[in-house]
């Protein structure tokens, strides 16, 4: 049982350059969500869907697009990197929406932008 | 905008202590949870409570909701090195999730 998986691991970009973090639940989950861990401020949504063709933005959405086409899968997408988005982003899923399901969350991507 | 706001940010204790963790805000959330992150890894829920005043107990883990639902506790009992990590407050509103700030725990053997 493989949970929330993303990919990659770790990845460094160059200030400008674009890129995709993926993000694959096998749990039929149908609430699926973005988040980036910095130092000292916990986590922050940044994108979360509620379900396949349903999306809506978090707390800190520039910069960062998504989309859901099927209910496995919600990558986000970096449309020009800056240094700003350095950080290690937490792709998780919840059986329900609302805020009473338990949040899974993957193992993280750490992203460094020069 | 930072909803909720842990204190400590970081504690060091010995084995066999008791600590308090809390988790503060000005709104008023629909339930609370609380998130144990290792490093390298992802947040794994520890508890959810739902109901203002409600007390959960984990093993030596205790977990109290604020009775105006704005705020939290977590104590540890006898905390052992296997306690330690980034423990994480997460309050619930619509279909978000607000994580607090966090707090580092060290428990030394």
């Amino acid at each position: 049982n493989a949970g929330v998986t993303q990919t990659p691991k770790f990845q460094v970009l160059k200030t400008g350059q674009s890129m995709t973090l993926q993000c694959a639940q096998d749990m039929n989950h149908e609430y699926m969500s973005w988040y980036r861990q910095d130092p000292g401020m916990g986590l922050r949504l940044i994108h979360y869907s509620v379900g396949a063709g349903i999306t809506d933005q978090g707390e800190v959405p520039n910069g960062y697009n998504v989309s859901r086409s099927t209910t496995e899968d919600f990558p986000l997408r970096l449309l020009s990197a800056a240094p700003s988005q350095t950080s290690v982003y937490f792709c998780a899923s919840s059986q329900v929406g609302g805020t009473t399901g338990e949040l899974f969350f993957g193992e993280g991507s750490r992203l460094t932008v020069l | 905008t930072q909803l909720l706001e842990q204190s400590p940010q970081f504690l060091s204790i010995q084995e066999g202590e008791n600590l308090t963790v809390y988790c503060n805000s000005s709104s008023v959330f629909s339930s609370l949870q609380w998130y144990r992150q290792e490093p390298g890894e992802g947040p794994v829920l520890l508890v959810t409570v739902v109901t203002g005043g409600e007390v959960k107990k984990l093993k030596r883990l205790t977990f109290q909701f604020g009775d105006a639902r704005k705020d939290s506790s977590l104590h540890i009992t006898a905390a052992q090195p296997g306690d330690t990590g980034l423990y994480l407050c997460a309050g619930g509103a619509g279909n978000q999730f607000y994580f607090g700030t966090g707090t580092s725990l060290t428990v030394i053997p």
